[in-house]
């Protein structure tokens, strides 16, 4: 079975720090795919990135940036320079393909970053 | 409208009244799906719609009903409910190739049980 363990559940910062969120996923599949969602307060899932299990290259989109290490089994997410509007929950997810279902995706148990002024 | 809608945005209800969730994608894409986030547990995947076809019930108890009369458009039909069920109920929808799809997610309906 699939899982994906963000093992912080609250981090907090002044603004302009930066923050790392860990996440540490379990699969047997050799293909997968692993997610980053951030849910501000408002509660809509918005999607981050996508990366899949052979690209193991850093990516960087502005302020975030996200370091992928198979031997490890992390997908670590960056966000540079804080600001207030980063306060929201982070969810990582791992999908699993199935043929008839399409890909399932298993979530961890979330994030919540508070960026304080 | 862009991206997944659904309403209401927040519903209160007793335990014996009927009641529907909508969601609405306009992004083209032919699986919808609805999860269950609560306040203490990870989100969960309750059903998934392929092509309008239910691929996955994921042991929903059957006072949820799921009903998709095309590939934008997933309801999910709520009777009998308990105080438990209220949740955060969260559609999403994805563009299914043989490889990955990403689901993007709607707001969200706030449900209260009383």
């Amino acid at each position: 079975a699939q899982k994906v363990t963000q093992a912080q559940t609250e981090i907090s910062v002044v603004e302009k720090e930066d923050v790392t969120l860990d996440c540490v996923y379990e699969t047997r599949d050799t293909t997968y795919y692993l997610f980053w969602y951030k849910q501000p307060p408002s509660g809509e899932l918005v999607f981050l990135i996508r990366r899949n299990s052979f690209d193991e290259q850093n990516e960087i989109s502005g302020r975030y940036s996200w370091n992928f290490q198979k031997s490890t089994s992390s997908f670590n997410f960056t966000i540079t320079a804080s600001q207030v509007v980063d306060s929201a929950v982070y969810f990582c997810a791992l999908s699993e393909y199935i043929k008839a279902a399409g890909n399932k995706l298993t979530f961890g148990g979330g994030t919540r970053v508070l960026v304080k002024p | 409208e862009t991206g997944v809608t659904q309403t209401p945005r927040h519903l209160v209800m007793g335990m014996t009244n009927k009641k529907s969730l909508k969601c609405e994608q306009h992004l083209g894409h032919n699986a919808m799906y609805w999860y269950k986030q609560s306040a203490k547990k990870p989100l969960e995947l309750m059903f998934v719609y392929n092509f309008k076809e239910q691929t996955e019930n994921n042991s929903v108890p059957s006072r949820f009903s799921p009903e998709c009369p095309n590939s934008s458009h997933l309801f999910l039909h709520l009777h009998t409910l308990q105080p438990e069920d209220s949740a955060l109920y969260l559609c999403a929808s994805s563009l299914r190739d043989e490889n990955t799809d990403t689901q993007y997610f709607g707001p969200g309906t706030r449900l209260t049980v009383l």
